[in-house]
């Protein structure tokens, strides 16, 4: 069975400083990844998911992503972090398990950026 | 426009009874699935269902139960089994077996007392 880690439990930022989140996952074949965040009260969104190709994902608000294969990781990547960046950020990894595609999620990172 | 409704939003319970949290979508979606999330553990998959009439236990089943008696609707129950109900309880449902994404409910807050 696949697993993530997200090793950022709690990250404090400044406006306009740069964020990256790791996220590194345990599985041998075919991934597809994601990054979701959720936002104070609101729902769970997707924010870039990674299938095929170019691993340099562009997501919505600014936010991407790079898949290295060598180092099974996902890191999720901000240049220039604003105050509703706040939220809950969570990687997940969905592999094939006997036909199906289950995803796994990391224990998510919060993120608190000061105006 | 299409989505996923939970309700109730927030729900009270007095320990030892039975609930029922619902879960409908119409986004045409087979897949649909139950998450608990927890404060620092992120989101556990209590249960999944890839087709109607048909579901499986994800990691945490234990004292919950599912029925998917139609596309649209996969309810799901914590039973007075279930040692420590209280959590925020997420519903999601995926196209061609979860392959591209998911999408999930707002979510409802149990509270057993």
């Amino acid at each position: 069975a696949q697993s993530v880690s997200q090793h950022n439990h709690h990250v404090i930022l400044s406006e306009a400083a740069s964020l990256e989140l790791g996220c590194n996952y345990s599985y041998g074949g075919t991934v597809n990844l994601f990054w979701y965040v959720q936002y104070p009260g609101q729902h769970l969104q997707l924010l870039l998911k990674y299938f095929s190709g170019d691993p340099l994902v562009k997501g919505i608000k600014g936010f991407e992503a790079e898949f290295i294969k060598s180092k099974f990781s996902f890191n999720l990547r901000k240049p220039s972090v604003q105050w509703s960046d706040t939220a809950e950020y969570f990687c997940a990894v969905n592999a094939a398990t006997g036909g199906s595609y289950i995803p796994t999620f990391g224990r998510g990172t919060s993120l608190i950026v000061h105006p | 426009d299409g989505g996923i409704t939970q309700s109730p939003k927030y729900l009270f319970r007095k320990e030892g009874q039975n609930v029922t949290l619902s879960c409908e979508q119409n986004l045409n979606h087979d897949a649909m699935y139950w998450y608990r999330q927890d404060p620092g553990q992120g989101l556990r998959l209590i249960y999944y269902s890839q087709i109607v009439n048909d579901f499986q236990k994800g990691d945490i089943a234990e004292g919950y139960s599912v029925s998917r008696e139609k596309k649209e609707s996969f309810p799901l129950t914590v039973t007075s089994a279930q040692k420590n109900p209280t959590a925020f309880y997420l519903c999601a449902s995926s196209a061609v077996r979860g392959a591209y994404g998911y999408t999930f409910g707002s979510g409802t807050r149990l509270t057993v007392v």
